[in-house]
């Protein structure tokens, strides 16, 4: 069965350096999601990406953040100068794209980002 | 404004039936979504619903009444690997992004 993965499952940085995750989502998937958890939080919505732009944006994303798609399978998060309180667990998913805005969004297994 | 309420924690026993409730406020509503979250891991989709009433899928089914702003899921023949938290969550209006509760940490004991 398809599934969304994520690179690195864990990643532990400095504070003010910039990090990358990364996600492959599901191959006939035509929107890619990120979205993060920190530690005994509700999950929260970050971005959404359609058709090789932001589609919608969440006030957390502000300019220390950015997606791309550099090819025709990944979709990556950048954070350029991280932040203590960036320490979080961050999820991509991806759904089809084709039945509107209620369809099911599939989740990869998670990057746990540690900022010291 | 848009909130998701749910239960903290609840414990039930292997074999019983437990129902999980959730009630939201939205401005616009799009169906409601129910996912299961091991701990450290991803959540996986479990169920949906759009129209009132109920859905059902093997072990899991859950309700919605859109009047009421609720809906709750029911999960049947307990087994230990259902420990986990249950989230809800729906679409934000007219878009795609979505509103979590905080969810339902279930426990199945013995």
């Amino acid at each position: 069965e398809p599934e969304v993965t994520q690179t690195p499952s864990h990643q532990v940085t400095q504070m003010g350096q910039e990090v990358i995750l990364r996600c492959v989502p599901i191959s006939n998937h035509l929107y890619f999601y990120w979205y993060r958890q920190i530690l005994g939080q509700k999950v929260e919505f970050l971005v959404s990406f359609y058709n090789n732009e932001i589609s919608e944006k969440s006030e957390i994303f502000d300019d220390q953040f950015s997606v791309e798609r550099p090819d025709g399978s990944n979709f990556t998060l950048k954070i350029r100068s991280t932040k203590l309180e960036d320490s979080a667990m961050y999820f991509c998913a991806s759904s089809p794209g084709e039945t509107g805005i209620f369809e099911v969004q599939f989740f990869g297994p998670g990057t746990r980002l540690t900022v010291l | 404004g848009q909130n998701i309420d749910q239960p903290t924690e609840m414990t039930a026993t292997e074999g019983a039936i437990v129902q999980i409730n959730c009630t939201y406020q939205t401005s616009g509503f799009n169906g409601l979504f129910w996912y299961q979250q091991h701990a450290g891991e991803a959540p996986t989709f479990l169920s949906y619903n759009v129209l009132d009433g109920l859905e059902e899928k093997g072990r899991f089914s859950s309700f919605l009444s859109r009047s009421k702003g609720y809906s709750y899921l029911l999960l049947k023949e307990l087994q230990m690997k259902d420990s986990a938290s249950y989230l809800c969550a729906h679409p934000a209006g007219n878009n795609r992004k979505l509103i979590w509760g905080l969810g339902t940490s279930l426990a199945v004991n013995p």
